[in-house]
């Protein structure tokens, strides 16, 4: 099975927003709506930023947020702050064969 | 506050088999709402999902992985463990434990909520 095909890198200024895309097929982010994006911190483990495609974690800023149109999911984050600056990962369930795959990253810059 | 924390060998040689265990605190392994998973990251690289299991021992494998890894489980000890055979460089990696959350309905586990903070695991001679 193929990871998730994510954007390598994307960057902003503060203030500004970016969206990452998450690319799959009909068998895994089209075929269901268990979309996870997560945020992972050079050293650190990964952290949930969304879930269910939309729904934010208790603690998440609201300037983060996820959508879904066909095979193809994104997280936006407005009002960029320094602190955003981090890799981002998308994740699906993608049935009972390939289980769960990951996108490969993406590195937010802010600028 | 639920805790997860990895422990084992950080260095294992080529052809041998890689076992990690994963103790959860602050809560119940025993819980019917979750699964308990393996992830793993490769220096520098992305994640990539090995399986998770329920308290009752059902599994999910990852199918690239499946015909080398058991995944079990012990409710007495609060425990769950990660073995994979036949191990070579490609399998160095840090390898994360995580709470993986399934929905209302308990069909398929949909994401993961708390983690471990890791363990860098070596595949060398």
């Amino acid at each position: 099975q193929s990871a998730l095909t994510q954007p390598r890198s994307v960057s902003g200024s503060p203030g500004q927003s970016v969206t990452i895309s998450c690319t799959g097929s009909s068998s895994d982010v089209g075929g269901y709506n268990y979309v996870s994006w997560y945020q992972q911190r050079p050293g650190k483990a990964p952290k949930l930023m969304i879930y269910d495609v939309t729904k934010r974690p208790s603690g998440v800023p609201d300037r983060f947020s996820g959508s879904k149109s066909g095979d193809t999911a994104s997280l936006t984050i407005s009002g960029l702050q320094a602190d955003d600056e981090a890799d981002y990962f998308c994740c699906s369930f993608a049935g009972s064969y390939s289980y769960v795959l990951f996108g490969g990253g993406t590195k937010l810059t802010v600028l | 506050q639920l805790q997860l924390q990895e422990s084992g060998p950080g260095l294992v040689k080529p052809s041998e088999t890689l076992s990690l265990i994963c103790t959860v605190s602050g809560g119940s392994i025993s819980s019917r709402n979750y699964y308990w998973g393996w992830i793993r990251q490769p220096p520098g690289k992305g994640l990539e999902c090995i399986g998770s299991i329920y308290y009752s021992g059902s599994t999910y494998y990852t199918s690239s992985l499946k015909s080398r890894v058991t995944i079990s489980v012990d409710t007495s000890k609060n425990q769950f463990s990660l073995k994979l055979s036949s191990v070579t460089a490609a399998d160095t990696a840090v390898y994360y434990c995580a709470r993986h959350v399934l929905p209302d309905d308990h069909t398929v586990p949909k994401h993961f909520d708390y983690w471990g903070q890791g363990t860098l695991v070596t595949v060398s001679s």
